[in-house]
């Protein structure tokens, strides 16, 4: 039962690297997300994907980038890293509606340090 | 936009002993209220849920939340805790259906 993957778990880059976080799941939902995990504040949406070929932003956007490649993956994307961006990440999936059924199912978390 | 407001950052407590981990929001319209857990390491799981009708909402491990509108709360009890218990608690709040956001967390420490 593998749920919501997330690849890679860690990951250390220098100021300027880029890289994509990858997540699958295997629930076949509509819905997929990315949240930032930040000590003191929680998680933040930073985008998500209410269904295949539709990607939104959520409340910090700013600085990535996601693909939704399927139904069974949602990608995101760091262009050029900076420490502000040093966070766990975590990929979520529901059916439809996630936000108003609050069934988010959320991966493993993936943790990253910018230098 | 919607926001939630966890009053405490870490409750110590004992084995045995109740909790209450308390939770405000704030919104202009109507809320859907969740509580999520996370254990070390792991994603966050959804704990119970306050979508509609009764205000007294039960999670399946003992635990109960109650939405009170005038107070625009949504606390999170348990008579009795358990070391299993010892986790991080997360109120989250969606009013839009666009987003959810999530308070800033609770850490539980049950002690023997």
């Amino acid at each position: 039962n593998a749920g919501v993957t997330q690849t890679p778990k860690f990951q250390v880059l220098k100021t300027g690297q880029s890289m994509t976080l990858q997540c699958a799941q295997d629930m076949n939902h509509n819905s997929m997300y990315w949240y930032r995990q930040d000590p003191g504040m929680g998680l933040r949406l930073i985008y998500y994907s209410a269904s295949e070929g539709t990607t939104d932003k959520g409340e910090v956007p700013n600085g990535y980038n996601v693909s939704r490649l399927n139904k069974r993956e949602f990608s995101l994307r760091l262009e050029s890293a900076a420490p502000s961006q040093t966070s766990v990440y975590f990929c979520a999936s529901s059916e439809a509606g996630g936000f108003n059924t609050g069934e988010l199912f959320f991966g493993e978390g993936s943790r990253l340090t910018v230098l | 936009a919607q926001s939630v407001t966890q009053l405490d950052s870490q409750v110590p407590v004992f084995e045995e002993a109740p909790v209450e981990l308390r939770c405000n929001y704030s919104s202009s319209v109507s809320v859907y209220l969740f509580w999520y857990v996370q254990y070390p390491n792991q994603g966050l799981q959804l704990l119970l849920k306050y979508l509609s009708g009764s205000t007294l909402v039960e999670s399946i491990n003992g635990f109960e939340a109650e939405f009170n509108k005038s107070q625009t709360s949504f606390h999170l009890r348990k008579p009795s805790v358990h070391i299993s218990d010892t986790a991080e608690y997360f109120c989250a709040v969606s009013a839009s259906g666009n987003d959810m956001r999530f308070g800033a967390g609770t850490r539980l420490t049950v002690k023997p």
